[in-house]
């Protein structure tokens, strides 16, 4: 039982490049979250999942896509970087009640 | 608005008891979660509390009163290992499960 992985765990993109995140969770959770971390602040949801085929925007979306197509996997897109997105970017999954993180991808755009 | 508190950073003793407080103004409210995270670690659950009073588990206790918006986290026989940052967040009501985080409290531990 991994729980939830992230891939990436490190990367470094030039403006205006793009990527994938990439976030995959065994636990067969119908909930899931994308975070961005800023240094020495707390956690900003970025889009949510409530079930393969939904999804919603959270506090700071934009310049942020995602997809679920699965209930395991709940990838985010940056299509246009910025050094904006510079920050470190968790997915989550929910359990009963408590969300369950992943370790994290550190990106910077420079 | 949704506005969470907590203080930026503490610093206590080894083997001292030290207490967090956060205090939230949200429009809604689901519950209330306390978050440990040690530096370039992700975020790992604490504590949950949906009712007033007083949830223990172990050497963490966490509070809350719904009616002061308010809720503390008391960890006891701190460690060395307590070191991290704590963040409380609020669940919004509604069935998405979304938290609203404060900024996080850094705490560190001296021997």
């Amino acid at each position: 039982n991994a729980g939830v992985t992230q891939t990436p765990k490190f990367r470094i993109l030039k403006i205006g490049q793009s990527m994938t995140l990439q976030c995959t969770q065994d636990m067969n959770h119908n909930y899931m979250y994308w975070y961005r971390q800023d240094p020495g602040m707390g956690l900003k949801l970025i889009y949510y999942s409530v079930g393969a085929g939904i999804t919603d925007k959270g506090e700071v979306p934009n310049g942020y896509n995602v997809s679920r197509s699965t209930t395991e996997d709940f990838p985010l897109r940056l299509e246009l970087a910025a050094p904006s997105q510079t920050s470190v970017y968790f997915c989550a999954s929910r359990g009963t009640y408590e969300q369950y993180f992943g370790p994290g991808t550190r990106l910077t755009v420079t | 608005g949704q506005n969470i508190d907590q203080p930026t950073e503490m610093t206590a003793t080894e083997g001292a008891i030290v207490q967090i407080n956060c205090t939230y103004q949200t429009s809604g409210f689901n519950g209330l979660f306390w978050y440990q995270q040690h530096a370039g670690e992700a975020p790992t659950f604490l504590s949950y509390n949906v009712l007033d009073g007083l949830e223990e588990k172990g050497r963490f206790s966490s509070f809350l009163s719904r009616s002061k918006g308010y809720s503390y986290l008391l960890l006891k026989e701190l460690q060395m290992k307590d070191s991290a940052s704590y963040l409380c967040a609020v669940r919004v009501p509604g069935n998405t499960g979304k938290l609203i985080f404060g900024q996080g409290t850094t705490l560190q531990v001296k021997p």
